[in-house]
Parts: C-alpha cells; structure tokens; sequence
C-alpha cells in the first residue's frame, strides 16, 4: 500500500538557521508533489508544487527537491523566522487522489 | 483570489443530533470539492468528492448515509454529520480547486466538531 512518511514529527530550530524537512513515499509515482503549511486549528495553506520531472523550485526563503529515484523531497526553508513556526505538510498527486503525509511541527526559536 | 471559506469553525453538539458545515469558494466558480478529516497529528483524509450538481464519491470505509454531502451550486458544499457519536468528533476540512487547475488545492479554515 502507498505510504508517505514525513521524517519527523517534531524539529526544533534556532532562528536564522535553516530548516530541513524530509518527506519520503513508497509504492507510489506522483507526478506531482506539494507542500502546505498548517498552523493550530487551521486549514494548510499550499506553497509550493514541484512536477516530477523537475529537481527542485525555489520560492523566496523556499526550497523544494525532488527525487523521483530516492522516493524523497526535502522542503528548505532558510533564514527561518519564529513566523515559520507551524506543521508543513507534503502531499503527492493530483487533488482528487490527494495523498497528505501526516506532517512535521517545526518551531524556529529567537 | 481562490478563497474557501469554511462555517462555522467550532461547534459542540449533542450525541444523536446532526450538525451541517459548509464550504464556499468565495472568488471562483468550484464544480468539485473535497471533504477531509484529520485526526491529531494525522494526515488528512479525504473523506469525499463532492460534484456539483450530482452525487458526491465516497472513499472506501466512509458511511454516506452519516456523512451527508450536498453540492447544489457551484460556491457552495456542505457535509451534514447525522446522529452524531462522540467518536464523530474531529477536524473537518474542505478544499477546493481552481477550473484546469488540478495540482493545487485550496482549503477551507476547518471545523472543530464536538459531540458531547
């Protein structure tokens, strides 16, 4: 069965470092991949998709990688601000088969 | 633009009663949205496709006849929770997309359901 596995579910960083969050998957080829932003008791937000055959996308403080061999994204996120504390999730395919990993917690302290 | 908006965010209703939320697309036209639960620190899940005009598309182990999805026009869904049990509680989320625009989707602000 498809699964999608975010490295962890909690990292914390010291502001001004960035930060670097993993997603891997099995049993699956999206062609797509997505990551969105969730904060407490809200809907995610999206910010970034990436297409499977492009190795990364850049988006302001963002960075997103791609490998479609390793089964793996790494979303980037530099000079990370206390602001950027939230969960980010990825999500893979199209969104009527939309598959959300189960999120990473970062906390970026002063 | 691409604005969902969700109502309400919170609500407590009693075990055996029904509760409805809904889900609008305030600045574009949707002919299909989403329904999704989450648990704490889960992923979503999607739940349902809502189409408009026809009958929304349910994902395997998902009661319809519990989870009661309307979608009669297109800037409005909503999802009727009916005969509510405590273990209906959870965080439902909407989403949906723009037309020719099937990568990205827009979600809703969530509604936290309690049922006591």
């Amino acid at each position: 069965s498809q699964k999608i596995e975010q490295n962890s579910e909690a990292l914390n960083i010291q502001e001004g470092k960035t930060a670097t969050l993993t997603c891997n998957y099995t049993n699956y080829s999206p062609a797509y991949l997505q990551w969105y932003r969730q904060d407490p008791g809200r809907g995610p937000v999206f910010l970034l998709l990436i297409r499977e055959n492009e190795k990364e996308k850049r988006k302001e403080r963002l960075k997103v990688t791609f490998d479609t061999t390793l089964k793996q994204s790494l979303f980037h996120i530099t000079a990370s601000q206390p602001a950027d504390s939230a969960t980010y999730l990825c999500a893979l395919g199209m969104v009527w088969d939309m598959r959300f990993g189960a999120g990473t917690r970062l906390t970026v302290k002063p | 633009g691409a604005v969902v908006s969700q109502h309400p965010s919170r609500v407590i209703c009693k075990s055996g009663t029904s509760v409805k939320i809904e889900c609008r697309s305030l600045d574009f036209q949707a002919t299909t949205m989403f329904w999704y639960r989450q648990f704490p620190k889960k992923s979503l899940m999607l739940m349902a496709t809502s189409n408009e005009g026809s009958k929304a598309t349910y994902e395997q182990g998902v009661e319809k006849d519990k989870f009661l999805i309307n979608h009669a026009s297109l800037t409005l869904s909503t999802l009727t929770v009916t005969s509510a049990h405590p273990e209906d509680s959870s965080f439902y989320i909407c989403s949906a997309t723009l037309s020719g625009r099937d990568t990205e989707a827009f979600f809703g602000q969530g509604t936290r359901l309690t049922v006591v």
